[in-house]
């Protein structure tokens, strides 16, 4: 099974609001990945967790917050979004860091900021 | 900064045609490579993985590396309209003790009927 499930899959949000985008994967990967992608671009790396520590931030602005509560689980609070925040996020897991790993995706929450 | 590149296409074949996408990396130190397929509106899925120099052949479909050239292809043999997909090009990057996939712009496969 390499299923990565996240929830939910569409949100809208104002610029005010506070809300969470949460992953989850039962393969027992101990590297967990949330990107972002915007329309006819590819996904761009925000942060990477290995080992239930966050290991990359790719220099994303504070109004995005990750945690990651054990090693199943990946959050990403929002909070005080901007309209050029509205994107797909997609959370990825692998079984580790190397090179050799593969990433698998989940669906993606589509988040709409007005 | 390490670059991956592919055209952006639209790639256009005819049903049962052989499809030939290109993908360059500027990293000569990069060992493995992905490709990926991307529905419009869903997520990428892994098509290939290939982390030795020649073909690798899974279904319809063949990667092909060529370290000293720096490039690598994906060949999808007898091409169906549900193949009409982006296809990305992914290259890890290993640093501070995690990884990340540095993908090329992705290129735009439609399949004629």
């Amino acid at each position: 099974d390499t299923e990565v499930t996240q929830t939910p899959k569409h949100l809208v949000m104002g610029m005010t609001n506070k809300k969470s985008l949460k992953c989850e994967q039962h393969m027992g990967h101990r590297a967990m990945y949330w990107y972002k992608q915007k329309a006819k671009k590819p996904p761009e790396l925000m942060f990477v967790y290995s080992y239930e520590k966050l290991s990359i931030n790719e220099s994303v602005p504070s109004r995005f917050s990750p945690e990651c509560p054990n090693s199943s689980l990946l959050n990403l609070h929002l909070h005080a979004l901007q309209p050029e925040d509205s994107a797909l996020y997609l959370c990825a897991s692998s079984q580790g860091t190397s090179n050799s790993e593969t990433q698998y995706f989940g669906p993606g929450t589509r988040l709409l900021v007005l | 900064q390490k670059e991956v590149e592919q055209n952006s296409g639209p790639l256009s074949v005819p049903e049962g045609a052989i499809a030939s996408l290109n993908c360059t990396y500027s990293d000569r130190g990069s060992q493995s490579f992905f490709w990926y397929r991307q529905y419009s509106g869903k997520s990428p899925e892994l098509i290939m993985f290939i982390y030795s120099n020649g073909d690798k052949e899974d279904g319809r479909f063949t990667a092909q590396l060529n370290k000293a050239s720096q490039y690598v292809s994906l060949l999808i043999r007898d091409s169906q309209p549900s193949d009409s997909a982006t296809y990305l090009c992914a290259v890890p990057l290993f640093y501070n003790q995690g990884g990340k996939l540095i993908f090329g712009q992705g290129t735009e496969l439609s399949v004629k009927p």
